[in-house]
């Protein structure tokens, strides 16, 4: 079984303040991560899509790393604001078209 | 630019009943996919559309299956539904079908099967 795994699973960041969280995908047979912000009540909507090992990516102040070889990528974000709220999904491109989802970082910026 | 529409917003059924979900795909794109969000998990891929053909499938039975049109909009149909259907469905299309291609979602309809 091919699994994507997020950590933690929900966290409480003051605002202000950066912070971090984990994609762990299975190392082998890579094709791509996607990174996805989900705002309550709106739809998901990308951040980042990864294809090489050793990408960094960033939009504003949020920015991703991804480690092929060993089967992680990180996520970043510097300063956060109360906007930042929301869950964090990330994908792993397996063959056959099929994008699986890990079952997010639920962040929550607390003003 | 139009973004990706899904509809209906909220739908109930009954066990046994049969249902269609309909999504219009941002202008351009040309690959529809599905996903279904159930309590507590990530998005499942239910199967990807693209020119009007599907090209790839999850793990779900025969009973979900799907169409895109000429105008690569696409219909999720659902038969003989199941209380285990109840989910939010969400459609999501993107410029191709490779991997390297970020997939633009709608907001979803969300199915109550009672």
């Amino acid at each position: 079984i091919l699994n994507v795994e997020q950590s933690p699973q929900s966290l409480h960041v003051q605002e202000g303040d950066s912070t971090n969280f984990t994609c762990s995908f299975p190392s082998s047979n890579f094709y791509a991560l996607h990174w996805y912000r989900w705002e309550t009540a709106k739809s998901p909507e990308a951040l980042f899509v990864m294809t090489l090992n050793g990408d960094e990516k960033k939009k504003g102040r949020i920015s991703a790393t991804l480690n092929t070889k060993e089967g992680y990528s990180y996520l970043y974000i510097k300063g956060s604001q109360p906007e930042d709220s929301a869950t964090y999904l990330c994908a792993f491109f397996f063959g056959n078209e099929k994008l699986t989802f890990g079952t997010g970082t639920r962040l929550t910026i607390i003003p | 630019e139009t973004g990706v529409t899904q509809s209906p917003t909220h739908l109930i059924k009954t066990r046994g009943q049969q249902v269609t979900l309909r999504c219009s795909s941002q202008s351009g794109h040309n690959t529809v996919s599905w996903y279904q969000q159930a309590l507590g998990q990530g998005p499942q891929f239910i199967f990807q559309y693209y020119r009007e053909e599907e090209n790839g499938r999850g793990n779900f039975p025969p009973r979900f299956s799907g169409l895109q049109f000429p105008n690569y909009s696409s219909e999720l149909n659902v038969n003989a539904l199941e209380l285990d259907d109840s989910a939010l469905y969400l459609c999501a299309s993107s410029y191709g079908q490779g991997s390297s291609y970020e997939q633009y979602f709608g907001p979803g309809t969300r199915l109550t099967v009672t």
